[in-house]
């Protein structure tokens, strides 16, 4: 089966960083697109970032330009989000989700996702 | 304001059937393939509904999916009280390069 498991998430005063990790499994993780979506409290989704599945290109969303930046490590199966300039509206739930096999920015599976909380 | 305009909210009751539409422009829907997503708040979202029409396996045929110009729609027929939840419609927006999501419609079964 198919397992996304985020992690690194916490609370954060604004300006600070935070590294989120997604541990996956279940599939072949080097063959795929990955990507990050976030929920802001009350608030619908929003994509993030996608890396292609050999790594050479990665998209940000406009509001994290510049800020956040996506890696992974097909050795170990991870993903990475690092987020840097952290803002109070960067405040919610950051899901890493697989790309489809055929359309890598449909999002095939998802983790249940990790907080990010940015307050002082 | 999302770049992908769906209605708030829709309602229905048990074995009716129901629309929901997802409007966009040249850049996104116009252009590029539109996804459907299912998301019970939290829980993590599922995939419903990929290039404009298709079906990932395990999904009800209950649900499908159309495009039209720059705008696509999802209808779920058959409708079951497990149908209420947020749904999202997405494409991918060549003026941004990056993955654009409608605000979401909250799905009522009464």
């Amino acid at each position: 089966d198919v397992q996304l498991l985020e992690s690194g998430g916490g609370l954060v005063q604004p300006g600070g960083s935070l590294r989120l990790s997604c541990a996956a499994s279940g599939f072949t993780f080097s063959s795929y697109a990955m990507s990050w979506v976030r929920q802001a409290p009350g608030k619908g989704l929003e994509w993030v970032s996608i890396i292609s599945d050999s790594g050479g290109s990665t998209y940000y969303a406009d509001s994290v330009k510049g800020r956040f930046s996506i890696s992974r490590d097909d050795s170990k199966n991870m993903l990475y989000l690092q987020l840097n300039s952290l803002r109070a509206d960067d405040t919610a739930v950051y899901h890493c989700a697989k790309g489809n096999a055929v359309a890598p920015t449909a999002f095939d599976y998802w983790g249940q996702g990790t907080l990010v909380t940015v307050s002082s | 304001q999302s770049v992908l305009t769906q209605p708030p909210s829709v309602s229905g009751t048990p074995g009716q059937r129901v629309t929901i539409s997802c409007s966009g422009s040249s850049s996104n829907i116009g252009s590029n393939a539109v996804n459907w997503y299912q998301h019970l708040p939290g829980t993590a979202p599922k995939l419903l509904i990929y290039r404009n029409n298709q079906r990932p396996s395990g999904v009800p045929d209950r649900f499908s999916g159309s495009k039209s110009g720059t705008s696509a729609s999802l209808a779920i027929s058959g409708l079951q009280s497990e149908d209420e939840a947020d749904y999202y419609c997405a494409a991918w927006d060549d003026s941004v390069n990056g993955v654009v999501f409608g605000g979401g419609t909250k799905l009522t079964v009464l």
